[in-house]
């Protein structure tokens, strides 16, 4: 049972415009949610997480949509430069004492120059 | 500052072995996070420990153990190796636990014959 999905398993955008990845998930006691990148033959790099109290949360070009009706995240990237180009997970985590990260399977952003 | 290390970084196990895995938290990260990701199954988490003891656990048979020393170093042990143990082994490091930004080491390919 996936209860993190990312349904896109590749994007591809050119160098300048918007990225969109994005998220669903299952489990509505999730109540943080993070986005990690990761690069081959290293490990993931956390981006930005947002708390589910809020449904915005920007840094720099990176912005993380919330829509907690929808069991939905998504991520936005603008303006995407070619060294974005990696695989990006979305995780989410429920509050109190399981706070254990669940991810998704990742979607591998490219970015054309 | 350091990152996360992990050793060995490529092992080879024949089935029925068992394996031992290290890493080293960033300095001052009492908290470490064990992760397995595959092609199939994505990113899971494995355990956490923090202060010598285990706070989370994923759903991982009893294979799977871990254990945290007094400077915060961890290691992972898996006995019995299957061959559906073959993924690639992160472990993350943050200050505290919980569910907020963790620091990835670059992983132990772990291959199983």
């Amino acid at each position: 049972d996936q209860q993190v999905k990312q349904n896109s398993p590749s994007l591809s955008v050119q160098e300048g415009r918007i990225s969109i990845l994005n998220c669903d998930y299952t489990n509505s006691m999730f109540d943080y949610f993070l986005w990690y990148k990761k690069y081959p033959a290293e490990g993931p790099t956390f981006l930005i997480s947002i708390s589910s109290i809020k449904d915005k949360n920007e840094d720099g070009r990176f912005t993380v949509f919330l829509n907690k009706s929808a069991k939905h995240l998504s991520l936005h990237i603008v303006p995407s430069q070619p060294g974005d180009s990696a695989v990006y997970f979305c995780a989410a985590s429920e509050g109190g004492s399981n706070y254990k990260l669940t991810f998704g399977k990742g979607t591998l952003l490219t970015v054309n120059p | 500052k350091a990152g996360v290390t992990q050793t060995p970084r490529y092992l080879i196990k024949t089935r029925g072995q068992q394996v031992t895995l290290s890493c080293s938290p960033i300095s001052g990260h009492r908290s470490v996070s064990w992760y397995q990701q595959t092609p199939g199954q994505g990113l899971q988490f494995l355990f956490e420990y923090f202060s010598e003891t285990q706070r989370n656990k994923g759903n991982f048979p009893g294979r799977f153990s871990g254990r945290q020393f007094s400077n915060s170093r961890s290691e992972m042990n898996v006995s019995t190796l299957e061959l559906g143990d073959s993924a690639l082994y992160l472990c993350a490091s943050s200050l505290n636990p919980g569910p907020y930004e963790q620091y990835f080491g670059p992983g132990t390919r772990l291959t199983v014959t």
